[in-house]
């Protein structure tokens, strides 16, 4: 399996800020999603991030808000714009394996808007 | 109709039985189903995948796919106190350039002493 890191784990930020979540990868993919799961939720996926082209968004999540770059095949960002207490959540970076198929996540990112 | 549906429990079971976690599912077209378990203020863990009919064992976990009813399991032998968990039911969603997962809620399960 993958071994996946995000930074940073948690953060608490204010309204209107900003935030960039790093996800890194110890080996190539091809693709990387992002989820988010609010407070007792489940997960819901945010986008798609293929290395080389534009992220593919779900319906809902719209690039101005959730702006993603890929620029290499072990790493993605997430940015979570114009912040509102509404996106308090955890986002997670997951990556299909290409050994064995499965989709594994990394630890997430604990986010709090004030 | 939701994509993934789960009980979300919680389900509590003494320790040492078998739990059975179910899970259903709307897409037929769905080919392969993951489970996740999930520790509270943790990230989703992958313990099993399955793709065909029929059962798949791991250790103290079978997993079980029957496509024809649209239904998957997960069962756990022997529960420990340590599988106390949120266990999350996946399916893929494939676009033709990727696989994404929808996600049922989740089912909480709760191994007593």
């Amino acid at each position: 399996s993958a071994v996946i890191s995000q930074k940073p784990s948690r953060d608490i930020c204010q309204r209107g800020t900003s935030l960039t979540i790093q996800c890194q990868v110890d080996s190539q993919v091809t693709m990387m999603f992002w989820y988010r799961q609010q407070p007792g939720q489940s997960l819901t996926l945010i986008a798609t991030a293929n290395q080389g082209s534009e992220a593919t968004y779900e319906s809902g999540f719209v690039i101005d808000k959730f702006p993603i770059s890929r620029p290499n095949l072990t790493f993605s960002t997430l940015t979570v714009s114009n912040m509102s207490p509404e996106d308090s959540s955890i986002y997670l970076c997951s990556v299909e394996s290409p050994g064995d198929g499965g989709q594994y996540f990394g630890p997430g990112t604990r986010l709090t808007v004030t | 109709q939701k994509e993934v549906e789960q009980n979300s429990g919680p389900l509590s079971v003494p320790e040492g039985a078998i739990a059975s976690l179910n899970c259903t599912y709307s897409d037929r077209g769905s080919q392969s189903f993951f489970w996740y378990r999930q520790y509270s203020g943790k990230s989703p863990e992958l313990i099993m995948f399955i793709y065909s009919n029929g059962d798949k064992e791991d250790g103290r976990f079978t997993a079980q796919l029957n496509k024809a009813s649209q239904y998957v399991s997960l069962l756990i032998r022997d529960s420990q106190p340590s599988d106390s968990a949120t266990y999350l039911c996946a399916a893929p969603i494939n676009t033709g350039t990727a696989s994404k997962l929808t996600f049922g809620t989740g089912t909480r399960l709760q191994v007593t002493l």
